[in-house]
């Protein structure tokens, strides 16, 4: 079992771009979670997605990021015209099940987006 | 809203001894559970602990314990026996659905 597998690891964009990062959840999981951690700070929920739906998307900021969960393929968060501020560690993590914890989240390594 | 909070931004043990990582936490749930994640320098988020809320016995990990105080909100990791393998960022995190992390505490380990 691979674990869940980010990528890029390392994204770097001029301001304006768009930023694609992919996730794929470890086998059998079924949900999804992004998390953007600034610089010297705290992991910060972002959205949290199963198979075709958005769940949860209350820590998306409102415009030019978005996030998908196709039937097939990764997990992708889109950042749109992205800013030096977007600079960021994200992490995707994925679960079996959804619930009260007792569904541990298990991480990937992250995907270090650098803006110019 | 659910809060995290750390309030040591930084501590730092010697190596063999023992250091206590505080966390206090917000809620109006009453059935939750408690997490430590240990981050190392290459960015991996791993599972240290976890504790659910409606068990009273503090849970343990090899080394690593908790004091966990539901009255209190308050949530503390116990390493004891401190390896330089141990220096790492830690961070404290509330679940319900989603995880709700803290600011961390950066943990130096000295020979």
């Amino acid at each position: 079992n691979a674990g869940v597998m980010q990528n890029p690891r390392h994204l770097v964009r001029r301001r304006g771009q768009e930023a694609r990062l992919r996730c794929s959840p470890m086998k059998g999981h079924s949900h999804v979670y992004w998390y953007r951690q600034l610089p010297e700070e705290g992991l910060k929920f972002m959205v949290y997605l199963q198979k075709e739906n958005i769940i949860d998307e209350s820590g998306m900021p409102k415009e030019r990021f978005s996030a998908e969960f196709p039937k097939e393929g990764p997990s992708i968060l889109r950042i749109q015209q992205v800013v030096r501020g977007d600079s960021a560690a994200y992490f995707c993590a994925s679960s079996p099940l959804r619930g009260k914890g007792a569904n541990v989240l298990t991480f990937g390594a992250g995907s270090r987006l650098t803006v110019l | 809203a659910q809060t995290v909070t750390q309030s040591q931004p930084e501590m730092s043990v010697q190596e063999a001894e023992t250091v206590t990582l505080s966390c206090t936490y917000d809620t109006s749930e009453s059935d939750y559970y408690l997490f430590w994640y240990k981050q190392p320098p290459s960015r991996q988020m791993i599972l240290v602990i976890r504790q659910e809320a409606y068990k009273q016995q503090n849970a343990t990990e090899n080394r690593f314990s908790v004091n966990f105080q539901k009255a209190a909100k308050s949530f503390s990791l116990k390493i004891s026996d401190s390896q330089l393998g141990d220096a790492a960022m830690y961070f404290c995190a509330y679940n319900t659905d989603k995880l709700i992390f803290g600011t961390g505490t950066r943990l130096q380990v000295f020979p």
